[in-house]
């Protein structure tokens, strides 16, 4: 079955370091991928997407993150983590089949930052 | 990005009452919007696709007589939770693809649903 796995459901990291969000898919093949940002109350916010091309790809925020074909994995990943990133982070993944396409989301990470 | 406009952002009440939610495409059409519903430390999960024109297609295990969706036009679609009880308190949003192409659904910014 499709799905996508954020095997870390919460994350603390001091303000200044640096930051990795797993996330791994189960697709036949690969999907488009999305990682959102929620912050409490609040809409999805899209931080960046990867259809195709070049397997880093940036995003707003100072954020970016690495598709790896062979890990199944889109991993988001920020060098130096500020107060006002603590949020939640969702993955999620588009098939790239055509016609209608369904989001999957994951679980979602809590990400916590301490001064 | 686009911007997509839902409302209210908060509402609540009474048990038995229907509320009605917009979500609006405000610079771009779209002839597919997406409803989704969050339960607390959850994550987001899709209720139904809204065609604009046509019945919205409902996810298994979603209530269409419950949750009403109507897609009248290329920037309107509206979920209506019929005859509301407690556990239908949720966080409610919507997204809409641009019908011009492109993958990229945007969000609106939600709609934090009470019962009481």
């Amino acid at each position: 079955a499709q799905s996508v796995t954020q095997p870390d459901i919460h994350i603390t990291v001091s303000e200044g370091a640096s930051l990795e969000l797993r996330c791994n898919y189960s697709y036949g093949a690969t999907p488009y991928l999305f990682w959102y940002v929620q912050s409490p109350g609040q809409g999805l916010q899209l931080l960046l997407k990867y259809f195709s091309g070049d397997t880093l790809v940036q995003g707003i925020k100072g954020f970016e993150a690495e598709f790896k074909r062979s890990q199944s994995s889109f991993n988001l990943r920020k060098p130096s983590v500020h107060w006002s990133d603590a949020a939640e982070y969702f993955c999620a993944v588009v098939p790239n089949s055509g016609g209608y396409q369904k989001v999957t989301f994951g679980t979602g990470t809590k990400l916590q930052v301490i001064p | 990005g686009a911007v997509v406009s839902q409302h209210p952002s908060w509402v609540i009440c009474k048990s038995g009452t229907s509320v009605k939610i917009e979500c609006r495409s405000l610079d771009f059409q779209a002839t597919t919007m997406f409803w989704y519903r969050q339960f607390p430390k959850q994550s987001l999960m899709l209720m139904a696709t809204s065609n604009e024109g046509s019945k919205a297609t409902y996810e298994q295990g979603v209530e269409k007589d419950k949750f009403l969706i109507n897609h009248a036009s290329l920037t309107l679609s509206t979920l209506t939770v019929t005859s509301a009880h407690p556990e239908d308190s949720s966080f409610y949003i919507c997204s809409a693809r641009d019908v011009t192409g492109g993958t990229e659904a945007f969000f609106g910014q939600g709609t934090r649903l009470t019962v009481v």
